[in-house]
């Protein structure tokens, strides 16, 4: 699975909107972008996936850049919930392992009152 | 619909000991994973099975068996447990094969000394 790079932490005020980066210059057209986020002493948990449009659910929007080797996870809100950290993944859509999850460090984003 | 449970929440070993850590997924997924996390890094494959009867390696599986007789379960063994292998472990279930949403269990805090 190709690699991501994304910020260390970020910091955001409540109620406001929240843009996290992610770098994925080598992805590979069957390479799906995933969205995961972990808070504090938790599994970690879905937040939204996509190959080539934007797309949007209940928790967050990704937008994917149109080479597709960047994206960005927004969350339009955010509120003291979503202090975790978000982890940009790749998976080769195609491969024999195709459940496995490749995670990096993430980003750890702090959400202020 | 219980999702992913892993049983011990908290475990302590002394080194050499063996122990089997639990998972059970009750929504009929074929494949399951286990991963562990290090202090302040992301998650690690160590194995993952496909389906009943089917298992294979992950980036670490040094140290650890599996085995998977039937959809429900995959347990996790340490043979001969060791101080590096003290983490948290994290089983997680598939939703499905191209949407790649995985389902994590709550962990399993391992202490080894």
């Amino acid at each position: 699975d190709a690699k991501t790079t994304q910020p260390n932490s970020m910091e955001s005020n409540e109620e406001e909107p929240v843009h996290l980066p992610c770098n994925h210059s080598t992805i590979s057209g069957t390479d799906y972008i995933h969205w995961y986020r972990q808070l504090p002493s938790q599994g970690p948990e879905y937040v939204i996936h996509g190959l080539t449009s934007n797309v949007n659910n209940r928790m967050a929007s990704l937008a994917i850049a149109e080479d597709r080797k960047s994206s960005t996870l927004i969350l339009h809100r955010a509120t003291l919930r979503d202090a975790a950290v978000y982890y940009c993944i790749l998976r080769d859509g195609w491969g024999g392992s195709q459940g496995n999850l490749i995670f990096g460090k993430g980003t750890k984003l702090s959400v202020k009152p | 619909n219980a999702g992913v449970t892993q049983t011990p929440k908290f475990q302590v070993l002394k080194t050499g000991q063996s122990m089997t850590l639990q998972c059970a997924q009750d929504m009929n997924h074929e494949y399951m994973s286990w991963y562990r996390q290090d202090p302040g890094m992301g998650l690690r494959l160590i194995h993952y099975s496909v389906g009943a009867g089917i298992t294979d390696q992950g980036e670490v599986p040094n140290g650890y068996n599996v085995s998977r007789s039937t959809t429900e379960d995959f347990p996790l063994r340490l043979l001969s447990a060791a101080p590096s292998q003290t983490s948290v472990y994290f089983c997680a279930s598939v939703a499905g094969f191209l949407t790649g949403e995985q389902y994590f269990g709550p962990g399993t805090r391992l202490t080894v000394t």
